[in-house]
């Protein structure tokens, strides 16, 4: 079956400019969370959507940045006013049921901020 | 100090030998352990679970040591399609954290 998508696959802006990044979970899951990774370092959790529950925002490293899940499906991830330090790859999980459930990545989108 | 560690590597094993490394955990409420892989470029992918009495998959073994707070995971006989980056996720209170990971290169 399908995968989790994520759009587009790459993406460049210009410093200051709006950007948003979209996230398709596999139909079904119920989790789904945002990941930042920037070149040779882990993955930052920004953000966790369950079900109908409030998202948590803790790894939201600014008020620049903003998430929403529409209809407990697709997702979208908003950066304002980007800054060169948000050029990283942003990557969607989700999962059937919660965090000790296997996380299905998509395939990411990179960021570069100029 | 972060929350999970990883030695980057990277480690260089010819094929067929035996490789291992850890990842140390700082909080000792940690309740559940993961392996996911990591190909160059591409999105991460569950290797396997870590279990408190250790478990195997095939080549693969991990290990969970909760006195010295650390897993590990060994791969035996490797294939050059091992090489890629390992990273170690633990979760508390609902919170995944993940290790930048362990590189991991097999040669011919």
């Amino acid at each position: 079956g399908a995968g989790v998508s994520q759009s587009p696959s790459n993406k460049v802006t210009e410093k200051g400019k709006d950007v948003e990044l979209r996230c398709d979970p596999i139909s079904g899951h119920t989790a789904l969370y945002w990941y930042r990774q920037s070149l040779g370092q882990g993955l930052e959790f920004l953000i966790y959507f369950q079900g109908n529950s409030a998202p948590d925002k803790s790894g939201l490293p600014s008020d620049r940045f903003s998430a929403e899940r529409t209809g407990g499906s697709v997702s979208t991830l908003t950066i304002q006013r980007t800054q060169q330090e948000d050029s990283a790859v942003y990557l969607c999980a989700s999962t059937p049921g919660g965090e000790f459930d296997e996380q299905f990545f998509g395939p990411g989108t990179r960021l570069t901020v100029l | 100090r972060k929350e999970v560690e990883q030695d980057p590597g990277p480690f260089n094993v010819p094929e067929g030998a035996t490789v291992a490394f850890n990842c140390t955990y700082s909080n000792s409420a940690s309740q559940s352990f993961f392996w996911y892989r990591q190909d160059c470029r591409k999105e991460p992918k569950l290797l396997m679970s870590v279990y408190s009495s250790g478990n195997e998959d095939g080549r693969f073994t991990a290990q969970l040591n909760r006195a010295s707070q650390y897993i590990s995971l060994l791969i035996r006989d490797s294939k050059l399609s091992d090489s890629a980056t390992y990273l170690c996720v633990v979760i508390r209170w609902g919170k995944l954290q993940f290790g930048a990971g362990t590189q991991v290169v097999v040669t011919p």
